[in-house]
C-alpha cells in the first residue's frame, strides 16, 4: 500500500536532547513537509523540501533541521535550541507542489520532559 | 502575506441535519487553491475537497460541497445529512501559485473548527 508513514507515533525527550523524526513515502512524490500542530493552533509550516537534495524553511524553522538525501525520506531533527518542542509534529508530501493536494502522514507526538 | 481566518472554534449539529463551516481568506493573488481538511480524533488528516480559484462552479463531493466566493474571499464547506463519523476539527487551507516569494505553492492553515455530531 503507498502511503506516508511517522514513527514513532509517541516520542519523549528530556530537556537539552536533541530528537528525530522520521518521515518515510512510497508514493513517488516530488515534494514533502514537515508541519507543527499546537492545541487550538492550525498547522504551522517548519521546512519543506520540492526536491533531493534542497529543503527551504517555513514560518518557524528556528530550532529545527531537516535532510532530504533520498526522496523517499524527509527526517526532522528537533535540537535543544527549540525553545518549546512538545507538540504534534505532522508529514506531508505532493506529487506537484505548486497544484496538487498534500497527503498526510499520521503524526508524532513529541513530548519534553 | 496571505491569512486563512475561520471564525468559529466550534460548532454542533443533529445527525441527519446540515451545517456550514465558514472560512475567510485574505490574499492579492488571483489564481490559487483552497481546502478542506478533515481530522479526526485519530489526528490523520484527510482532504475533503479541493477548489480552484479559477472555476465559477463551486466543488462537491458526495455530502460536502462549498460555497465559494471569490469576491468576497470566502470559502464556506456545507455538511449534508450529517454523520456521526463527520465529527473532528476541520481545516481551511490556501495555496498560492506565486507572486509572493518564498510562501508559493506553499500551504497556510486557519485555526480549525470542532464540529461535534450529536445522535
Amino acid at each position: 500500500d503507498g502511503g506516508i508513514t511517522q514513527s514513532p507515533k509517541y516520542l519523549f525527550r528530556k530537556e537539552g536532547q536533541n530528537v528525530t523524526l522520521s518521515c518515510e513515502q512510497n508514493l513517488n512524490h516530488d515534494a514533502m513537509y514537515w508541519y507543527r500542530q499546537d492545541p487550538g493552533q492550525g498547522l504551522r509550516l517548519i521546512y519543506y523540501s520540492q526536491i533531493v537534495n534542497d529543503f527551504q524553511k517555513g514560518d518557524i524553522a528556528e530550532g529545527y533541521s531537516v535532510s532530504r538525501e533520498k526522496k523517499e525520506s524527509f527526517p526532522l531533527t528537533v535540537t535543544s535550541a527549540q525553545k518549546n518542542p512538545t507538540a504534534f509534529y505532522l508529514c506531508a508530501s505532493t506529487t506537484n507542489f505548486f497544484v496538487n493536494e498534500q497527503f498526510f502522514g499520521p503524526g508524532t507526538r513529541l513530548t519534553v520532559l | 502575506a496571505q491569512t486563512v481566518t475561520q471564525s468559529q472554534p466550534e460548532m454542533s449539529v443533529q445527525e441527519a441535519e446540515t451545517v456550514t463551516l465558514s472560512c475567510t481568506y485574505d490574499t492579492s493573488e488571483s489564481d490559487y487553491y483552497l481546502f478542506w481538511y478533515k481530522q479526526p480524533p485519530s489526528r490523520q488528516m484527510i482532504l475533503v475537497i479541493r477548489q480552484e480559484a479559477y472555476k465559477q462552479q463551486n466543488a462537491t463531493e458526495n455530502r460536502f460541497s462549498v460555497n465559494f466566493q471569490k469576491a468576497a474571499k470566502s470559502f464556506s464547506l456545507k455538511i449534508s445529512d450529517s454523520q456521526l463519523g463527520d465529527a473532528a476539527m476541520y481545516f481551511c487551507a490556501y495555496r498560492g501559485l506565486g507572486g509572493d516569494g518564498g510562501s508559493q505553492g506553499n500551504l497556510i492553515f486557519g485555526k480549525g473548527t470542532k464540529l461535534s455530531v450529536k445522535p
